[in-house]
């Protein structure tokens, strides 16, 4: 089982569609979780952090599961401008905080 | 402005030599990353550096080589040892490796070996 794993999509949505993503990560030790995002053939930026509680920043909400082992994240009123990968981020604690990356879920926003 | 700069931004090399990709970051930061990306994967950790005159290998260090003499910079080598060495490289820096330190990525060098 890989230790991070998203669906690669692609998310074909209308524009002003809720749409939402999932991530599973394989060790119940992952302490971090951050969503990234990714335009085509750049670099990734973090979009949120996920807190246990759950986090909204706009049209944005993250959630963190721990009993299932998944984080998510849910777009809601989905702009042309929401077009990109999104890429879910796990860390584990340490000496040094090992980052795991998923293969990232492609959204498309179409008008 | 703060930030993470990498050059060059297109990188085009003959088999069998070797390159030096830069990053240098302005914002204070002890860590700092080099990660691939290749189509269809996640980024792979290839070096890091927590603090300057130190750094371990990530996942794929095999065919690359950094150096940190400096705070501000974590240049990167692919020597003619790296069997696939086309990809697109980001450089990473972050305050510390603790937990919930975000990275931040420099726009990125794509590499390719002709």
């Amino acid at each position: 089982r890989k230790e991070v794993e998203q669906d690669p999509g692609p998310f074909n949505v209308p524009e002003g569609a809720t749409v939402a993503f999932n991530c599973t990560y394989s060790n119940s030790a992952s302490q971090s979780f951050f969503w990234y995002r990714q335009d085509c053939r750049k670099e990734p930026k973090l979009l949120m952090s996920v807190y246990s509680s759950g986090n909204e920043d706009g049209r944005f909400t993250a959630q963190l599961n721990r009993a299932s082992q998944y984080i998510s994240l849910l777009i809601r009123d989905s702009k042309l401008s929401d077009s990109a990968t999104y890429l879910c981020v796990v860390t584990l604690s340490g000496g040094y905080q090992k980052v795991t990356f998923g293969t990232g879920t492609k959204l498309q926003v179409i008008p | 402005d703060g930030g993470i700069t990498q050059s060059p931004k297109y990188l085009f090399r003959k088999e069998g030599q070797n390159v030096t990709l830069s990053c240098e970051q302005n914002l204070n930061h002890d860590a700092m990353y080099w990660y691939r990306q290749d189509p269809g994967q996640g980024l792979r950790l290839i070096y890091y550096s927590q603090i300057v005159n130190d750094f371990q290998k990530g996942d794929i260090a095999e065919g690359y080589s950094v150096s940190r003499e400096k705070k501000e910079s974590f240049p990167l080598t692919v020597t003619s040892a790296q069997k696939n060495p086309t990809a697109f490289y980001l450089c990473a820096s972050s305050l510390g490796t603790g937990m919930a330190n975000e990275q931040f990525f420099g726009p990125g060098t794509r590499l390719t070996v002709l």
